[in-house]
């Protein structure tokens, strides 16, 4: 089948410090997925933050990127500098158009 | 712009009654529609999609059915729920590369 792990639930930053947030993937049924980060601001709906359709490659937003990594079958999401505004849960996800595979989120709690 | 609602915001419903769920999707022509399901602190799977008017795919069984009468909307309903129903249904359009999101219905079920 397949699969998004994230390892962490949840995750602590203090403001301007860095953040990754681990994803790993693993698919039998689609071939050349792409990969996606989803965001969930508190009181907001679910929202695209980034995509990758071709492995190798990099997305970036709001000062986030990933890289889609086809090799260690990860697409990790990073930032040089955390604010409090980012707080939110993150979605690690995969998959064509009509099928699209999420993992657990992962909540990023950004301290002051 | 395309715009996706769903109706209601939230639901609190007894154990065996009826429910149904609406998702209207405006400024998209024949879009791609899901439905999603997140159990309290699970993971979003999805449970239905359809590509067409009156045709309706299930990807997870949990006792539930869905339909499409009209291109912009979506249903998803059952006759009678169960405890494990509750959580929060989302509903999604998909373009070539990724899907948008409904803002959620929240359901609990007592």
């Amino acid at each position: 089948g397949d699969s998004v792990t994230q390892t962490e639930g949840q995750v602590t930053v203090s403001e301007s410090k860095s953040l990754i947030i681990n994803c790993t993937y693993s698919t039998t049924s689609i071939a050349y997925p792409n990969l996606f980060w989803y965001v969930r601001y508190p009181g907001e709906g679910l929202q695209l933050l980034l995509k990758v359709i071709t492995a190798g490659q990099k997305g970036s937003s709001r000062g986030f990127e990933a890289t889609y990594n086809k090799e260690t079958t990860s697409f990790h999401l990073q930032k040089a500098s955390v604010q409090e505004s980012d707080s939110a849960v993150y979605y690690c996800a995969l998959g064509r158009s009509d099928k699209v595979v999420f993992g657990t989120g992962t909540r990023l709690q950004a301290s002051p | 712009a395309q715009t996706i609602h769903q109706w209601p915001v939230a639901e609190i419903k007894a154990v065996g009654s009826p429910l149904s769920l609406g998702c209207t999707i405006k400024g998209k022509s024949s879009p791609n529609l899901y439905w999603y399901w997140q159990a309290t602190g699970g993971t979003l799977q999805q449970l239905f999609y359809s590509i067409t008017v009156g045709q309706v795919e299930s990807v997870v069984q949990l006792n539930l059915s869905a339909s499409r009468p009209k291109d912009d909307q979506f249903i998803l309903s059952t006759e009678k729920l169960l405890l494990s129903h509750s959580g929060f249904y989302l509903c999604a359009w998909s373009r070539t590369y990724e899907q948008y999101f409904g803002p959620g219905t929240r359901l609990t079920v007592l």
